[in-house]
């Protein structure tokens, strides 16, 4: 069965730096790509990256670049998305998600993680 | 990126009736790229429709999608109660992905 099981709900203050996680099984990370998505409280959902763990090839949103970085461990299937400095408006669920081949489901986001809630208030 | 207008924000219709939401894309996009997702409160995200009208693996026939060009469509033929959710459209280029802003289907 294909996963992505993501990490725990974290509470922080402003300028802390995080790294969230998201651990993928039963299919191979390195030929997938992996999505990143905010979706603040109460509103919709935002496309932040994606990531290839193939080749390490990265494609931000202008809304996103130089605010986030994304990386991965292959040799544990886990992609990570981190902060440096959190602000209060970084406060949101955060969702994993596998993108699909263009022969399965033409590149539609077929799994998704359970969501990382991030807190961040003083 | 495009930008994806979902129209109505919100509908109000009974179990039982059809729903029909709207996705009109900023750019004419081929017809592959078009995806459509529900969310229910507290869960992630669901893969419904891909390529327009192509149902994912276990999504029960009565959603449908349907469109071309710049306007697309996912049709709920008859309400059941678990099919009260919200509803996103996505887009995929190679620029990168975009969602809309969602369609709330609520109890009447």
């Amino acid at each position: 069965e294909v996963q992505l099981v993501q990490s725990g709900v974290e509470v922080k203050k402003p300028g802390e730096s995080l790294r969230i996680s998201c651990k993928t099984s039963g299919y191979s990370f390195a030929n997938y790509w992996i999505a990143w998505v905010r979706q603040m409280p109460g509103k919709g959902l935002e496309w932040m990256a994606t990531f290839y763990p193939g080749d390490s090839e990265i494609t931000y949103s202008p809304s996103f670049q130089g605010q986030v970085t994304i990386s991965a461990n292959k040799s544990i299937s886990t992609a990570y998305l981190q902060w440096s400095s959190l602000k209060a408006s970084d406060t949101a669920t955060y969702y994993c998600a596998r993108r699909c081949s263009r022969g399965d489901c033409f590149y539609a986001f077929d799994i998704w993680g359970q969501g990382t809630k991030v807190i961040v208030s003083p | 990126e495009g930008v994806l207008t979902q129209s109505p924000g919100t509908v109000s219709l009974s179990p039982g009736e059809r729903a029909t939401l709207s996705c009109r894309t900023s750019q004419s996009l081929s017809n592959s790229f078009l995806a459509w997702y529900q969310q229910k409160p507290g869960q992630a995200p669901r893969l419904l429709i891909y390529r327009t009208s192509s149902r994912a693996t276990g999504i029960p026939d009565r959603f449908s999608g349907s469109g071309s060009g710049t306007d697309f469509t996912l049709t709920i033929s008859s309400l059941e109660p678990e099919d009260f959710a919200v509803y996103y459209c996505h887009q995929y280029s190679r620029s990168g992905d975009t969602f809309g802003l969602g369609t709330k289907v609520e109890v009447k």
